[in-house]
């Protein structure tokens, strides 16, 4: 059965900052995976999602990296700003993408 | 920009009712989903829906739980006799994509607490 776990569990940053998020599942054999982001009291917004033959994404300031073999996968933010706050989900695509299994998430704090 | 819509937005109920939670998918989607997250814990797949029939299950997603496309444009979520451990946010989302294409990307909606008593 699949897991993920992500680390670390919060981050606080003073804005400007670049950061990493760490992923890890357990089961390489996955479809894609997919990084969101969820506010408090509202849904989870797609940031970046790389199908299991792909390396990386990126975004504007997002670059998702992937590395099925050891299991990874890392969202780096540059330059962070306050509006970056949020929660920040992972999502392994499971069953030949039927479902997506969470991980528990990263709560970031960017300081101004 | 097109959104995934659910009502209500927070529903109390007491055990043992039935609850029904609404979702409006993007109009031109054609994969659905229900998941939910127990207030502290992580998301969790709950359904999926394609050609007015369920794709995938979670063990969740026992026979308290049933989904429906009554139209073109709902996509319900009907909870049977609900326990206090139902208590959690459901979130709807759609994609457009067929998933075994693996470019799935899933538009969620803002969810429907549901708080059991």
């Amino acid at each position: 059965k699949q897991e993920v776990t992500q680390i670390p569990a919060a981050l606080s940053v003073p804005e400007g900052e670049n950061l990493v998020l760490n992923c890890s599942f357990t089961d390489s054999a996955i479809y894609n995976l997919q990084w969101f982001r969820q506010d408090p009291g509202k849904g989870l917004t797609s940031l970046l999602l790389i199908q299991s033959s792909q390396r990386e994404q990126t975004s504007g300031r997002l670059n998702a990296s992937l590395d099925k073999s050891s299991g990874r996968s890392t969202l780096y933010i540059a330059a962070s700003q306050p509006g970056d706050s949020a929660t920040y989900l992972c999502a392994v695509g499971d069953n030949y993408g039927q479902n997506f299994v969470f991980g528990p998430g990263t709560r970031l704090s960017v300081l101004p | 920009e097109p959104e995934v819509t659910q009502t209500p937005s927070h529903q109390v109920t007491q055990m043992g009712q039935e609850v029904i939670l609404r979702c409006v998918p993007i109009s031109n989607h054609l994969y659905f989903y229900w998941y939910r997250q127990i207030l502290g814990q992580k998301v969790e797949f709950l359904v999926s829906f394609y050609n007015n029939e369920i794709s995938e299950k979670s063990e969740i997603f026992d026979d308290q739980f049933s989904v429906e496309r009554p139209d073109g444009s709902n996509f319900t979520l009907k909870i049977r006799s609900t326990k206090l451990e139902d208590s959690a946010m459901y979130f709807c989302a759609s994609t457009s994509v067929n998933p075994f294409g693996g470019a799935n990307v899933l538009t969620f909606g803002a969810g429907s607490r549901l708080t059991v008593l």
